[in-house]
């Protein structure tokens, strides 16, 4: 089926840790970013890519980091986990980032 | 930095009642896209308005864009159970970059 594809659903890491999730889309979009959502809250924007090679930082980068090879995947790297850390991670795909999203199912990671 | 305030952030309603939520934005949008996310769930994509004083319809869901392109609002007609979950608007000024809101979360008593 097409659409974005978010792995793993469920993670739990201990503090320090470090750990990359996984982003792919089939529908060869160039806008790709990365947001996470705490309780209660919206989204907030980590990073986001216009298209192969470029990427630049939303609002919330520190501790992340992100690369993009390819057009499909669009992996986000914890270097040093910690607790606050402790959130859901939705990766979205866009057509040239003016039309709207399509989300994966979300990564929800737990640091302790 | 652009900012987008939603309001309310909870709604309670009883099954049939009508629902309004509003997005403002601290500055002028090129367009605003509005989501679902049902309880445990993704943001599923709804809708995109673009142009000034747009209005568009979907079923019992009806979307505007302000005259100035710096607020909407999301009215939902006579509510079911269904329709439960919290609406995001999400307003975008440079192409990749969208801010969203922190969204309303419906609840609705059948």
């Amino acid at each position: 089926n097409a659409g974005v594809t978010q792995t793993p659903k469920f993670q739990v890491l201990k503090t320090g840790q470090s750990m990359t999730l996984q982003c792919a889309q089939d529908m060869n979009h160039e806008y790709m970013s990365w947001y996470r959502q705490d309780p209660g809250m919206g989204l907030r924007l980590i990073h986001y890519s216009v298209g192969a090679g470029i990427t630049d930082q939303g609002e919330v980068p520190n501790g992340y980091n992100v690369s993009r090879s390819t057009t499909e995947d669009f992996p986000l790297r914890l270097l040093s986990a910690a607790p606050s850390q402790t959130s859901v991670y939705f990766c979205a795909s866009s057509y040239e980032g003016y039309y709207g999203y399509t989300f994966g199912s979300g990564t929800r990671l737990t640091v302790v | 930095g652009q900012q987008v305030m939603q309001i309310p952030q909870y709604q309670h309603v009883q099954e049939g009642e009508d629902f309004t939520t509003y997005c403002n934005s601290s500055t002028t949008l090129s367009n605003i896209q509005w989501y679902k996310q049902r309880p445990g769930g993704h943001p599923v994509f709804l809708i995109q308005l673009v142009k000034s004083g747009e209005v568009k319809k979907q079923k019992r869901l009806t979307f505007q864009f302000g005259e100035a392109k710096k607020n909407s609002s999301l009215h939902i007609t006579a509510t079911q159970t269904t329709d439960v979950g919290t609406y995001f608007c999400a307003g975008l000024t440079n192409a990749g970059k969208s801010t969203f809101g922190d969204g309303t979360t419906l609840t609705v008593k059948p």
